[in-house]
């Protein structure tokens, strides 16, 4: 099956730092690329779709200038969380799909972020 | 706009006890509907779907029906095990738009 990875897992960073999360998509072309935040006991919150080689689509309420997303290549997409507060503590989760998958989305394992 | 229900678990139950997760929704169109299975450490996989009223989905034993009257898509299987301890998350889609994803409920099954 189709396979997304993410890195890191998980990261701690003060307040002020950014952060960046990668998502790769293994054995597929990923067209578009989607990041999810889930916070405890939360649904999955879409925050951005991309497409590769075009601007993210951000979903209402979702700052772009705080959450930098790139997909620069048919395999990686990154979010950078910029100056980073403790309210940013979430889990960031991201899935992809491709031509060959139709409508189905493949989701990586989730980074979890901590904000001292 | 569109969303989810499903029950808060945890949900326990006992090695082949028979499992039912209760998961409605509301949709402004017609939407598919989705089981997706998160099992600990790993990535969201999709464990089943329907695509329109009355068709049901399965997939390892779990089963799910889509009733349009009741605007429901309950999971269910007929004996558990523990290797399905997992967080399951019920989700809908109109056509290409987003997926709107429920609250997830944990799975405890104990030996």
């Amino acid at each position: 099956g189709a396979v997304v990875s993410q890195h890191p897992s998980w990261v701690i960073c003060k307040s002020g730092t950014s952060v960046k999360i990668e998502c790769r998509s293994l054995d597929f072309q990923a067209t578009t690329m989607f990041w999810y935040r889930q916070f405890p006991k939360q649904s999955l919150m879409l925050m951005a779709t991309s497409n590769e080689g075009s601007k993210a689509t951000y979903e209402q309420g979702v700052e772009k200038d705080k959450f930098l997303i790139n997909h620069a290549s048919l395999t990686l997409s990154t979010l950078t969380v910029t100056s980073a507060h403790p309210e940013d503590s979430s889990f960031y989760i991201c899935s992809a799909k491709g031509t060959a998958s139709y409508n189905e989305q493949f989701f990586g394992p989730g980074t979890r972020l901590t904000v001292l | 706009g569109d969303s989810v229900t499903q029950m808060e678990g945890p949900v326990t139950l006992s090695e082949e006890a028979f499992l039912t997760i209760n998961c409605t929704y509301t949709a402004t169109g017609y939407p598919s509907l989705f089981w997706y299975v998160q099992y600990p450490g790993e990535g969201l996989q999709l464990l089943l779907k329907a695509t329109k009223a009355d068709d049901k989905g399965s997939n390892k034993g779990f089963e799910a029906t889509y009733r349009k009257e009741t605007t429901s898509f309950h999971l269910e299987k007929g004996s558990v095990q523990v290797s399905d301890s997992a967080v399951y998350f019920c989700a809908s889609q109109v056509g290409f738009q987003k997926l709107v994803f429920g609250t997830g409920t944990r799975l405890l099954v104990s030996p």
